[in-house]
């Protein structure tokens, strides 16, 4: 089946610093949605980008789609202990629809004060 | 937070048992579905549905069956519990399949001893 490669796996950053999470598909994406999961909570939509080179941003937050709609990123400015968690992407094929995304395994984002 | 429910919350049974897990919603949307989460697989669909006994298999639909009877309830059953489905398992609502966000109940933990 169809599968979002992610990575890294695991991030550990000083306060402050800057963090990058990447998703990479062999096959063009319809579009990507972002998520974010706090330790022992459940996934939230953070966004959705669907044109190809996309980039929206949320505060410190960048997400860019690449111009071949086969891979994305999520770029955060300056972390806070409040962005601690793990971040998935999900990306729709073109074909698809009714079962919906496929996820990738995450990128756990740990932050030392 | 979208008006999804997930019952049980925490759940122990042994091996061999049935077990159903229950996904309720308020939101009226057409699409739900059942993933897990293990350390490692980041979130694996296991069943959706696209409408009222609307059902499809996902991933990792071995050993898990579904239903839905009414809108706003998708039912998981194991049928005889296995070690290995011991996990975190998430109900998710949508009202435009992979088109839209994807808005997660709270999970329920599943012990199988």
């Amino acid at each position: 089946g169809q599968q979002v490669m992610q990575i890294p796996q695991y991030q550990h950053v000083q306060e402050g610093e800057d963090f990058t999470t990447y998703c990479n598909s062999s096959t063009t994406l319809s579009n990507i949605q972002w998520y974010k999961q706090r330790p022992g909570g459940h996934p939230v939509f953070l966004i959705q980008l669907v044109k190809s080179g996309e980039v929206k941003k949320q505060k410190r937050l960048t997400f860019q789609f690449g111009e071949a709609k086969k891979n994305s990123s999520l770029h955060i400015t300056a972390t806070q202990t409040t962005d601690v968690g793990t971040y998935f992407c999900a990306g729709m094929y073109s074909g698809g629809g009714a079962d919906g995304l496929t996820f990738g395994k995450g990128t756990h984002l740990i932050i030392q004060p | 937070d979208a008006g999804i429910t997930q019952s049980p919350r925490h759940k122990v049974t042994e091996t061999g048992t049935p077990v159903t897990l229950r996904c309720h919603q308020t939101e009226n949307h057409r699409y739900m579905y059942w993933y897990r989460q293990d350390p490692g697989h980041g979130l694996r669909l296991i069943h959706y549905s696209y409408g009222v006994k609307d059902t499809d298999k996902g991933e990792v639909s071995d050993g898990y069956s579904v239903s839905r009877s009414k809108t706003e309830d998708f039912l998981l059953t194991l049928e005889s519990a296995t070690s290995s489905q011991t996990s975190v398992y998430f109900c998710a609502i949508s009202d435009n399949g992979g088109w839209q966000t994807q808005y997660f109940g709270p999970g329920t933990r599943l012990l199988v001893l």
